[in-house]
């Protein structure tokens, strides 16, 4: 399988300020890779798909003015929380298309703590 | 789009005995149904997929099953050891596109 990496692991920010979350496709090139939230005991939830070299597209309910996503290279594909607030404090996993059939990797995730 | 459903939510097992959680998805033209599991803070990992042209598929201790016509697919893990215990999400892709659509998750406890 595809090798992901995520940073940070971890981070905790006041309200109002913004974190940036890195994802990384270590072993491949990856044009299409996928953000999910998944909040305590609960399932993931798709947040937007990240095309290299165009833009996101999200999913319904998702602000995009909130949640910036840039796919600026093959391998990299970065989420911007803008404005946190505690409300945004869940696990952001990204995951990335690999194989002939295209299964889906996942990256360690970011836990985010909003305080 | 399409819906997934899973169940049970939570399932306590024996060691050694049988656990069989099942999924149903609504949209007919879903091809590729994979299955996650995920330990606490972990990140999901694949164990087993399928594809809509097959309707079984094992690898060691675990299997899937798909029953296109009922628009359900089950996966089966015989044997249980502790080191199963966690949480396994089934999926479902539909035909236009790569999105994966989760279902809720299982709990799974297997007891020593």
């Amino acid at each position: 399988g595809a090798v992901v990496s995520q940073h940070p692991s971890r981070v905790i920010c006041k309200s109002g300020t913004s974190v940036k979350i890195e994802c990384r496709s270590l072993d491949f090139q990856a044009t299409t890779m996928f953000w999910y939230r998944q909040f305590p005991k609960q399932s993931l939830m798709l947040m937007a798909t990240s095309n290299e070299g165009s833009k996101a597209t999200y999913e319904q309910g998702v602000e995009k003015d909130k949640f910036l996503i840039n796919h600026a290279s093959l391998t990299l594909s970065t989420l911007t929380v803008t404005s946190a607030h505690p409300e945004d404090s869940s696990f952001y996993i990204c995951s990335v298309l690999s194989g002939q059939i295209y299964e889906q990797y996942f990256g360690p995730g970011t836990r985010l703590t909003v305080t | 789009g399409e819906n997934v459903e899973q169940h049970p939510s939570t399932l306590s097992v024996q060691e050694g005995d049988s656990a069989v959680i099942k999924c149903t998805y609504s949209d007919s033209a879903s091809n590729y149904f994979p299955w996650y599991k995920q330990e606490l803070g972990k990140r999901p990992q694949l164990i087993i997929d399928i594809r809509s042209n097959v309707g079984e598929k094992k690898d060691q201790r675990i299997a899937v099953t798909l029953n296109k016509t009922a628009k359900h697919f089950s996966l089966h893990i015989t044997e249980t050891q502790p080191e199963d215990s966690a949480v396994y999400f089934c999926a479902a892709r539909g035909a236009a596109g790569n999105k994966l659509t989760f279902g809720g998750g299982t709990r799974v406890l297997v007891k020593p």
